[in-house]
């Protein structure tokens, strides 16, 4: 069935550090993909996201490439910082009547000054 | 538009009690969604919505759980009787033909 897969955290770097954040799907037919951001005692918020093969989706210093042939959207980063500090879930919205939505089990990332 | 609101933010109730979670979704969209997210399975769909109907309750974990959507404003998520295990917070979502919008959240705790 249609899944999405990301890294296990919980991931700590320090500031300005490089982030990635893998996130591979399985789905038929061809899916929308997101990023989300949750940060402590809130809810998911939409970071960004992308809608066909080879687009890039990019927010707040974040980017993600809809990758087909590797069934991939990882997430990064050039330099983090301390706000950063959050859960990120990446998602899938199949492209039915339905408007599913299907999260991965989201990672953890802790920057640390 | 206000976003997604959910009624209460914060709920503590007795195991065996009823409990009745609300949502009102962002005004237009089709499709809600509710979720339920602990430390131990994280982030769960327990049914979606669309145009009012049930489409898959799959991810409701028992009959102790229902959920109810009578009009396109407004649903709810009922815990009857409630238990210790069923603390978590709760999620409402909505969405129109692109990206969940989700609600701040209602933390349940059953004691």
């Amino acid at each position: 069935g249609d899944s999405v897969t990301q890294m296990e955290g919980p991931v700590t770097l320090s500031e300005e550090a490089f982030l990635t954040i893998n996130c591979t799907y399985t789905a038929t037919g061809y899916p929308s993909l997101f990023w989300y951001v949750q940060y402590p005692g809130e809810g998911l918020q939409l970071l960004l996201k992308a809608t066909k093969a080879d687009d890039k989706g990019s927010n707040k210093g974040f980017e993600a490439t809809y990758r087909k042939e590797t069934t991939s959207f990882h997430l990064e980063k050039g330099s983090v910082q301390v706000s950063d500090s959050a859960v990120y879930f990446c998602a899938l919205s199949l492209k039915t009547s339905y408007d599913k939505v299907i999260f991965g089990p989201g990672t953890s990332l802790s920057v640390i000054p | 538009d206000a976003g997604v609101i959910q009624s209460p933010r914060h709920e503590v109730t007795e195991m065996g009690q009823e409990v009745t979670l609300r949502c009102k979704p962002i005004s237009g969209h089709n499709s809600l969604f509710w979720y339920r997210q602990t430390m131990m399975r994280g982030l769960e769909l327990l049914i979606y919505f669309n145009n009012n109907v049930p489409i898959d309750d799959s991810g409701m974990p028992e009959d102790r759980f229902s959920a109810k959507m009578p009009n396109a404003s407004f649903s709810t998520l009922k815990i009857q009787p409630s238990e210790p295990r069923d603390s978590a917070v709760y999620f409402c979502a909505s969405s129109l033909m692109t990206e969940a919008f989700f609600g701040q959240g209602t933390r349940l705790t059953v004691v």
